[in-house]
């Protein structure tokens, strides 16, 4: 059983604060990785995907891949209340099948 | 461009009824994949479709079963239904790989009573 974990939370920060998410993954054999923001009541949004070691970053979003610890995390800067929401980390391994964390709720408080 | 469509929005049947889900991709997208969501275990793959055929399955019975047609709509069907089939039901589809960008569609709320 391919298996996906992350802390369910809340985590909560400060606005303008970093907030880090971690997801760690057991299918060494996985190839890609996508973190899903998830807003309540609304479907998931693609943040950020990252495909192998290293940092990717897009605006106030950072992906970080270290493979050989089997860790995947997404650093949001400068968090916002609108940043509140769910963060769901998805890995797809060497069979083609998503799996999903169970999420990490981020709340933002002013 | 239009985003994933899914009908109905909203569900509800009794147990051992079969229902039928619905789902538009974006156009020129031609994987379109299905997942189940629950407060108990989450987001879980379903299956994938690509050219009108099944390209990877999730662990799920027989009785969740799929079709995608020369357009790339696809649908969804789960025969016999049971209480724990109760879930929104989720659509995403991308250009050519589950690898790629997948968008989401709004999901069906499906309730088994």
């Amino acid at each position: 059983q391919k298996e996906v974990e992350q802390n369910s939370g809340p985590l909560s920060v400060p606005e303008g604060a970093i907030a880090s998410l971690n997801c760690t993954y057991s299918d060494r054999g996985s190839q890609s990785f996508f973190w899903y923001r998830q807003y309540s009541g609304k479907s998931p949004e693609l943040i950020m995907s990252i495909y192998s070691n290293g940092d990717k970053e897009d605006g106030r979003f950072t992906a970080q891949l270290n493979k050989a610890s089997q860790y995947v995390s997404l650093l949001i800067r400068d968090s916002q209340p609108s940043d509140s929401a769910t963060y769901l980390c998805a890995v797809i391994g060497g069979s083609y099948i998503p799996t999903f964390g169970r999420g990490t709720s981020l709340i933002v408080h002013p | 461009k239009a985003g994933v469509t899914q009908t109905p929005r909203y569900l509800i049947k009794t147990r051992g009824q079969q229902v039928t889900l619905s789902c538009s991709p974006i156009s020129g997208h031609r994987s379109v994949s299905w997942y189940q969501q629950t407060p108990g275990q989450g987001l879980q793959f379903l299956f994938e479709y690509f050219s009108e055929t099944q390209r990877n399955k999730g662990n799920f019975p027989g009785r969740f079963s799929g079709r995608q047609f020369s357009n790339s709509r696809s649908e969804m069907n789960v025969s016999t239904l049971e209480l724990g089939d109760s879930a929104l039901y989720l659509c995403a589809s991308s250009l050519e790989q589950l690898q790629e960008t997948q968008y989401f569609g709004p999901g069906t709320r499906l309730l088994v009573l």
